[in-house]
């Protein structure tokens, strides 16, 4: 079965990097789009990045372009997200999920990890 | 970019139907897709396209689109459908978005 875990969240001043991993598993992962999501606790959910199946695109929400950088592992079945210059507001749960398409253009996202908490906090 | 409008609340009866509504520009040109999320879970595709549910998602939920309004309707609510519901699709900017989700209470 479908199987995404995230994992790499951790308690940050501002300022900091982290990088945080989605290891994924029951799927052929080369032929999918997977996207980032986070949801800062209390909060709804807002989409972060994406990554096509080739990972020749790769798109981010304004508030982390120039931030955070998305890449992919295909020999590993990983997904990676590179948060760099962390601010508080980046605060919240980290998820990735799977694209029903390869392009992910459209964020028709029908599978999801459970997420990792990302603090980030003076 | 644009933005996906949702009604922050809903209730409804126990058996009764309920329509969740997502209002945005770029639904005139694109489909919404919907979430639902319980506390502590991380969120469940139910509905995607014009009107498609993955395979585990019962037929009591359906999607349909007119204008720049995308809905879920949910025929006979049951207990377990008190959650969260997120619309997204996708905005001018080729970039995902998601309406702010709308809480349901099933009475």
């Amino acid at each position: 079965q479908v199987q995404l875990v995230e994992s790499g969240g951790d308690m940050v001043p501002p300022g900091r990097s982290l990088r945080l991993s989605c290891a994924a598993s029951g799927f052929t992962f080369d032929s999918f789009a997977l996207h980032w999501v986070r949801q800062a606790p209390g909060k709804g959910l807002e989409w972060v990045s994406v990554i096509s199946y080739d990972a020749k695109i790769k798109s981010y929400a304004d508030s982390v372009r120039g931030r955070f950088s998305i890449s992919r592992d295909d020999s590993k079945n990983t997904l990676f997200l590179q948060m760099n210059s962390l601010k508080v507001d980046d605060t919240a749960v980290y998820y990735c999920a799977r694209d029903r398409r390869g392009s992910g253009a459209f964020g028709e996202l029908d599978f999801w990890g459970q997420g990792t908490l990302v603090s980030v906090s003076s | 970019s644009s933005e996906l409008t949702q009604e922050p609340a809903m209730s409804v009866a126990l058996g009764q139907t309920v329509r969740v509504t997502c209002q945005g520009a770029s639904l005139r040109s694109y489909y919404a897709s919907w979430y639902q999320q319980k506390p502590g879970q991380a969120p469940v595709l139910v509905v995607y396209g014009k009107n498609s549910r993955p395979s585990e998602i019962p037929d009591r939920f359906s999607g349909s689109s007119s204008g720049n309004t995308a809905s879920l309707t949910i025929t006979g609510a049951q207990a377990e459908d008190e959650a969260d519901y997120y619309c997204n699709s996708r905005d001018s900017s080729d970039n995902v978005i998601f309406g702010g989700g709308t809480k349901l209470t099933v009475l």
